[in-house]
């Protein structure tokens, strides 16, 4: 079974740091491409960033370009979101989704809540 | 603003077939394949349809997509009470490097 475990949400302040993570099992992780999605209340669904499988390839939304630091480890079989300058609007759930590079999502996780306010 | 295109809004009563409408570009789907998402209230988004008009397996067949050009649609047969959910299309656009997602459809059973 497909399982993507997202870790490291919570409250900050605007203009700090969060480190999201996502740990993946239940298939070949260096098969696919993998990206972050966040969703804020009441809205639809947002691409934040993308990384394929081997790195080669990354993609960021214009809204976190150059704030967000998008990562993986296949060795751990994790993707990470490294968050800096955060802003009151980036407050969302950040879900971590598979997909192969080119394509939209098969499988997402659970989600992270990410709060940021003073 | 929201790249591809959808309804705000739709509804059906039970029994009935409904159609949602994504309308994009030559850069999204008209290049690219377009896949279809359901989400109920806070939860996470389920694929319905993939590669235009596959569908995952546990998917009924019910639902269905097609493409056209730079649009897209996801047809629903036999709506269900249980088909009340916001709808989403999404496609990788080249413009923008990476998935982009219609703004959502909020289907209603009445």
């Amino acid at each position: 079974e497909v399982q993507l475990v997202e870790s490291g949400g919570g409250l900050v302040q605007p203009g700090r740091s969060l480190r999201l993570s996502c740990a993946a099992s239940g298939f070949t992780f260096d098969d696919f491409g993998m990206h972050w999605v966040r969703q804020s209340p009441g809205r639809g669904p947002e691409w934040v960033a993308g990384i394929s499988w081997n790195s080669g390839k990354i993609g960021y939304a214009e809204s976190v370009k150059g704030r967000f630091t998008i990562s993986r480890d296949n060795a751990k079989n994790s993707v990470y979101l490294q968050m800096n300058s955060l802003r009151p609007e980036d407050t969302a759930l950040y879900f971590c989704a598979r997909g192969i590079w080119l394509e939209p999502f098969d499988q997402w996780g659970q989600g992270a809540l990410v709060t940021v306010s003073s | 603003q929201s790249v591809l295109t959808q309804p705000p809004s739709a509804s059906g009563t039970p029994g009935q077939t409904i159609t949602i409408s994504c309308s994009g570009s030559s850069s999204n789907i008209g290049g690219r394949h377009v896949y279809w998402y359901h989400q109920l209230p806070g939860t996470t988004p389920k694929l319905l349809i993939y590669k235009n008009n596959r569908r995952p397996s546990g998917v009924p067949d019910r639902f269905s997509g097609s493409k056209s050009g730079t649009s897209a649609s996801l047809a629903i047969s036999g709506l269900q009470s249980e088909d009340e959910a916001d709808y989403y299309c999404a496609a990788w656009d080249d413009t923008l490097g990476g998935p982009k997602f219609g703004g959502g459809t909020k289907l209603t059973v009445l």
